[in-house]
């Protein structure tokens, strides 16, 4: 499995755009990279993915560098909604998740 | 928006006693998973399961633990005799391709006395 470093914890403002960064230097060529969050007391919730190319959904974007050894996902403007521990994680064809230490996002009102 | 569910939301059950946690994946769903987090510490994968077996799986998936697709819509795992260090939220989840984004419920809280 790509090995991957998050920030261990991040603070936004209410309605300001934040930017989670990941590095995962040894991904292989055909690992997706797929983000997902956990709110406080629930489930993990799929947030995105991408290959090579930046994708956009409603939930976020995500910026994918030229040589893929490293992502960010964008929130455009946080909501107190969006506080949540934040992982990113390499997927290959193999079928598992395999959760690190994320980064954990305060937003302030 | 179409959404995995899992029941129950909590059970508690003694030490030794065989519990069956359930799950419905999202109905066009090919692949389907376990996961549990025990409280305090990481996500842990459990067992894939596509096709109408067991893709892979992990060493806490041992031989107490068992998965099943009985229908076209459950997706079950059984722990034969539950021990104490099996009380963990377990999350049920599903994806419609391989490389698409796994859906999760939102968890059974399993409490072993």
């Amino acid at each position: 499995d790509a090995k991957t470093t998050q920030p261990n914890s991040m603070e936004s403002n209410e309605e300001e755009p934040v930017h989670l960064p990941c590095n995962h230097s040894t991904i292989s060529g055909t690992d997706y990279i797929h983000w997902y969050r956990q709110l406080p007391s629930q489930g993990p919730e799929y947030v995105i993915h991408g290959l090579t190319s930046n994708v956009n959904n409603r939930m976020a974007s995500l910026a994918i560098a030229e040589d893929r050894k490293s992502s960010t996902l964008i929130l455009h403007r946080a909501t107190l909604r969006d506080a949540a521990v934040y992982y990113c994680i390499p997927l290959g064809t193999g079928n598992m998740l395999t959760f690190g230490g994320g980064t954990r996002l305060m937003v302030k009102p | 928006e179409p959404e995995v569910t899992q029941t129950p939301s909590h059970q508690v059950t003694q030490m030794g006693q065989e519990v069956i946690l359930r799950c419905v994946p999202i109905s066009n769903h090919l692949y389907f998973y376990w996961y549990r987090q025990i409280l305090g510490q990481k996500v842990e994968f459990l067992v894939s399961f596509y096709n109408n077996e067991i893709s892979e799986k992990s060493e806490i998936f041992d031989d107490q633990f068992s998965v099943e697709r009985p229908d076209g819509s459950n997706f079950t795992l059984k722990i034969r005799s539950t021990k104490l260090e099996d009380s963990a939220m377990y999350f049920c989840a599903s994806r419609m391709a391989w490389d698409r984004g796994q859906h999760f419920g939102d968890g059974t809280r399993l409490s072993i006395l």
